[in-house]
């Protein structure tokens, strides 16, 4: 296993378009993220999973945004419509069961709307 | 609300010197503190966990600590090299019972030869 895959590592889009984005996470493990990065912050939180059920998503998230993760394998994240606002690093992470593990992170999709 | 405070200016430091960063949080206790390293255009990396009754954690040339009163974990690199340089991330974990860490803003740590 190579760790935590995420396709496509750059995404260029124009204004208004729908983009989707592809998590892979470690094999064995159940709890999967998605986190929201712009320049000089910290990952800000937007969606956790267990398994395939989607237990918790920030309300930062407006309505354009969608996430699931079908089998409770890989994860993919929509977001419609897109806006210049948009534009940011998305990562994703997953980790085991269990209160306190280590979150392992893909490479992240640098998405740019233009 | 929660809140994760570090330092959010640029630490410069010459090679071999220590370098420490500092991450407070508010308004609620957690019970474990983890620290990431995060490389330009990289996701970021575990490198340690604290506990609430540990206080202190070593790994190689890194020592954390972690201070309840205060709310206040250090971040320690001893010896620091250029290759040390990065932004590292103070990520206590939500009050919400299954790991989703809260980030902070980082500390870019800049190692000068």
């Amino acid at each position: 296993d190579t760790g935590v895959s995420q396709d496509p590592r750059h995404k260029i889009t124009k204004r208004g378009q729908n983009v989707t984005f592809r998590c892979d996470p470690i094999s064995e493990h159940n709890r999967l993220y998605w986190y929201r990065q712009t320049l000089g912050q910290g990952p800000e939180f937007l969606t956790y999973f267990q398994n395939e059920a989607q237990l918790e998503k920030s309300r930062l998230l407006s309505d354009r945004f969608s996430a699931e993760r079908p089998k409770g394998s890989f994860s993919t994240l929509e977001i419609q419509r897109t806006e210049q606002g948009d534009s940011a690093m998305y990562l994703c992470a997953s980790s085991g069961q269990g209160g306190q593990t280590e979150a392992f992170f893909g490479q992240g999709t640098r998405l740019t709307v233009v | 609300s929660q809140k994760i405070e570090q330092n959010s200016e640029a630490l410069n430091i010459q090679e071999g010197k220590t370098a420490t960063l500092t991450c407070n949080y508010t308004n609620y206790s957690p019970a474990y503190l983890q620290w990431y390293r995060q490389d330009p255009g990289r996701g970021p990396v575990f490198l340690l966990l604290i506990r609430e009754n540990e206080k202190e954690k070593r790994k190689e040339r890194l020592k954390v600590t972690f201070d309840t009163t205060l709310k206040q974990s250090l971040f320690h690199i001893t010896a620091s090299q250029p290759a040390d340089s990065a932004t590292y991330l103070c990520a206590p974990p939500f009050s919400g019972g299954y790991n989703k860490l809260i980030f902070g803003a980082g500390t870019r740590l800049a190692v000068h030869p």
